[in-house]
């Protein structure tokens, strides 16, 4: 069965890096696109940033854009946020989820991992 | 603030409908097929709805979804309390090259 596991989060103080990995394993990973999603404390949930099936196009939230990368290595079946430039309002459950398909333009996600939390704090 | 509004709460009781609605714009729901999930606290999310209308498979008959024009609705008919839970619209905006996802809904089943 399909299965994604977040490691990587922590504790970080404002300013710094941290870097997010998902692993995937149950399905052919390099099929697939992929993306982060975030659910702050008391709040909703934030679309993070997408990956196409083989890295060829990437986008990201405004709030992000700039500071935060996404990767993968399909090889791995592995899945990566590179988090820079930490901020307070990053603090957040972090969970990667996947595309029905290779790539397009949506938010139909059929599997999600549980998380994984990053705190951003001095 | 969300650019996909959606109410913050709504109630009904055991065996009763509800409608929860998404409401967008041109860049977004106007052009895009919309989701819908159920998230119940400290599980993943769940795919309810996808292109609109469809249903994955397992999701039962009692979930609807339907877009017209700028706004989606996610329909649940015979309420249970195993409903209750938020749920969030989502779909891909252009103006910002970005997936979206709506403030969320707390359905509380009375």
């Amino acid at each position: 069965q399909v299965q994604l596991v977040e490691s990587g989060g922590g504790v970080v103080q404002p300013g710094k890096s941290l870097r997010l990995s998902c692993a995937a394993s149950g399905f052919t990973f390099s099929d697939y696109g992929m993306n982060w999603v975030r659910q702050a404390p008391g709040k909703g949930l934030e679309w993070v940033a997408v990956i196409w099936y083989d890295g060829s196009n990437k986008y990201y939230a405004d709030s992000v854009k700039g500071r935060f990368t996404i990767s993968r290595d399909n090889s791995k079946k592995t899945l990566y946020l590179q988090m820079n430039s930490l901020r307070a309002e990053d603090t957040a459950v972090y969970s990667c989820a996947r595309y029905v398909t290779g790539g397009g333009y949506s938010t139909t996600f059929d599997s999600w991992g549980q998380g994984t939390l990053v705190t951003v704090s001095s | 603030q969300s650019v996909l509004t959606q109410p913050p709460s709504v109630s009904a009781a055991p065996g009763q409908k509800v409608t929860i609605s998404c409401s967008g714009s041109s860049s977004n729901i106007g052009n895009y097929y919309v989701s819908w999930y159920q998230h119940l606290p400290g599980t993943a999310p769940k795919l309810l709805i996808y292109d609109n209308n469809k249903r994955p498979s397992g999701i039962p008959d009692r979930f609807s979804g339907s877009k017209s024009g700028t706004s989606a609705t996610l329909g649940i008919t015979g309420l249970q309390t195993g409903d209750e839970a938020d749920y969030y619209c989502g779909t891909w905006d252009s103006s910002q090259s970005a997936g979206l996802f709506g403030g969320g809904t707390k359905l509380t089943v009375l």
